[in-house]
C-alpha cells in the first residue's frame, strides 16, 4: 500500500499571504490528523477529519482550516500568514475503525517558511 | 491538560541497550505509541501498547507500561548507528473527540 502522501513537500511564503497544503491517505483510511511541528512548540495537534466532517480541533486560531473530501483527501488552509506559522505540518491517516488501536501513519510533511 | 513529558536527550554506544522514558498526566490514555523521527523525515511508528498490558516486544523493541506511575518506556537492545533519530512517545486521550498527546523527543545519539 502506498503511504501518506503530502504536497508540496516545501514552501516559501510572504506574511499576510494564505496557503493550501494537501494530504492523501492511506487507501482505505477515512480519518486525517493535521499536526504543526517547531522547535519551540513541539508537536502540536490543529484537527481530524473522519467522513468529510471535522471530528476535533486543537487550540489554534480560526485562520487555520481544513477540509476533506469524498475520496478522503484533505487539504488545510492558513490565511493572513504569520512568521510564526513556520513550521513542519505533518498529515496523519488512520482507518479509525470500531474497536481500532487509533494507530496514526504520517506523511513526510510540508515545510512552510514564512517571510 | 493532558502532558506527556520526555527527556530531550540520549547518547549511547553503538551495540549498547537505549531506554528512553515518558510520563503522561493523562490516566484515561488507552492506547500509547512511539514514533521515531529521523533528520527531515515524518513520524514514523514503531510500536504500540494498549493500557491494560504491561509489556511488549518486538524484534529489539520493547516498551514497558506502569499505569500507576504513568511511566512508559522504550528499550532498544543491541542500538546501531541507524537508530540516530528523535524518538516520540504518544498517548491517545477521549478528550475533544480523540487526538495524539505528544512528548517532545526524545533525541538518540548513537556513538560508534
Amino acid at each position: 500500500k502506498a503511504g501518506v502522501t503530502q504536497t508540496p513537500r516545501y514552501l516559501i511564503k510572504t506574511r499576510g499571504q494564505q496557503v493550501t497544503l494537501s494530504c492523501s491517505p492511506i487507501s482505505g483510511h477515512r480519518s486525517v490528523s493535521w499536526y504543526q511541528q517547531t522547535p519551540g512548540q513541539g508537536l502540536q495537534f490543529l484537527f481530524e477529519y473522519f467522513s468529510e466532517t471535522q471530528r476535533n480541533k486543537g487550540n489554534f486560531p480560526g485562520r487555520f482550516s481544513g477540509r476533506q473530501f469524498s475520496n478522503s483527501r484533505s487539504e488545510m488552509n492558513v490565511s493572513t500568514l504569520e512568521l510564526g506559522d513556520s513550521a513542519l505540518y505533518l498529515c496523519a491517516s488512520s482507518p479509525r475503525l470500531a474497536g481500532d488501536t487509533y494507530e496514526q501513519y504520517f506523511g513526510p510533511g510540508t515545510r512552510l517558511t514564512v517571510t | 491538560g493532558e502532558d506527556v513529558e520526555q527527556s530531550l536527550f540520549l547518547s549511547v554506544r553503538e551495540g549498547d541497550s537505549s531506554v528512553i522514558n515518558c510520563t503522561y498526566t493523562d490516566s484515561s490514555s488507552t492506547y500509547l505509541y512511539w514514533y521515531k523521527q529521523e533528520p527531515g523525515a515524518g513520524l514514523q511508528l514503531l510500536t504500540y501498547i494498549f493500557s491494560n498490558m504491561d509489556m511488549k516486544q518486538d524484534q529489539r523493541l520493547t516498551v514497558l507500561l506502569n499505569k500507576k506511575d504513568k511511566h512508559l518506556s522504550l528499550r532498544i537492545a543491541d542500538t546501531q548507528t541507524g537508530d540516530s533519530a528523535i524518538y516520540f512517545c504518544a498517548v491517545f486521550t477521549y478528550n475533544q473527540g480523540g487526538k495524539l498527546i505528544f512528548g517532545q523527543g526524545t533525541e538518540l545519539s548513537v556513538k560508534p
